[in-house]
């Protein structure tokens, strides 16, 4: 089945850039997402891609993807403490019996230092 | 727009007894909603999709008999936990689909305890 993979770990000091990462298995086309989750919430859609998308910016998030290597990566401009939390990459096939099913990331935490 | 709810937000209950969570789109109506199961510090993991006036669809080795989904509404579904053991200590989260499939938006989650 699909495979998602993160980095676990991301700290980084304030105003800095945070650079999250992730790959995916699937070849299929497919949408891949970005969440951001703090302790003991659900999950809060950040911005989204599809796959024959390169780029994709919204205000302080830029997403970029790299469809060779199926890599794909969000970057936090300015960061900020209240950035602090888990960020989750996620891909959905487009079509198909798995249509609109999730398959997550093990989550990045993100730790902003002041 | 687009808020999905949870209830109750956390709940302890005795080893054999049954829990019923729902979760509920605020504002929107929602054909097909999800429940996840996520253990601490994991990622989160599909049970089940529900759809409105049909049987949920269990993903492989989620017990259909052991985690039960109604979604009798277009704003409702709802996860009863029966015969709960402590094993079946998790957060527990749903998300429901507006417009499209591809958008999914979260429900705050409910923290499960059963002692």
């Amino acid at each position: 089945g699909e495979d998602v993979e993160q980095s676990l770990f991301l700290s980084v000091r304030e105003g800095d850039s945070s650079v999250i990462n992730c790959t995916y298995t699937d070849s299929s086309s497919t949408y891949l997402y970005w969440y951001k989750q703090e302790p003991g919430a659900g999950l809060q859609l950040l911005t989204y891609i599809f796959s024959n998308m390169d780029m994709k910016q919204d205000q302080r998030l830029t997403v970029l993807l790299n469809k060779k290597d199926k890599h794909l990566s969000l970057r936090i401009a300015d960061t900020q403490t209240g950035d602090s939390a888990i960020y989750f990459c996620a891909e959905s096939p487009i079509g198909g019996t798995s249509y609109g099913k999730l398959t997550f990331g093990q989550g990045t935490i993100l730790t902003v230092h002041p | 727009g687009a808020v999905v709810s949870q209830h109750p937000s956390r709940v302890i209950c005795k080893s054999g007894t049954s829990v019923k969570i729902e979760c509920r789109s605020l504002d929107f109506q929602a054909t097909t909603m999800f429940w996840y199961r996520q253990f601490p510090k994991k990622s989160l993991m599909l049970m089940a999709t529900s759809n409105e006036g049909s049987k949920a669809t269990y993903e492989q080795g989620v017990e259909k008999d052991k985690f039960l989904i109604n979604h009798a509404s277009l704003t409702l579904s709802t996860l009863t936990v029966t015969s709960a053991h402590p094993e079946d200590s998790s957060f527990y989260i749903c998300s429901a689909c507006r417009d499209r499939v591809n958008e999914q938006f979260f429900g705050p989650g409910t923290r499960l305890t059963v002692l």
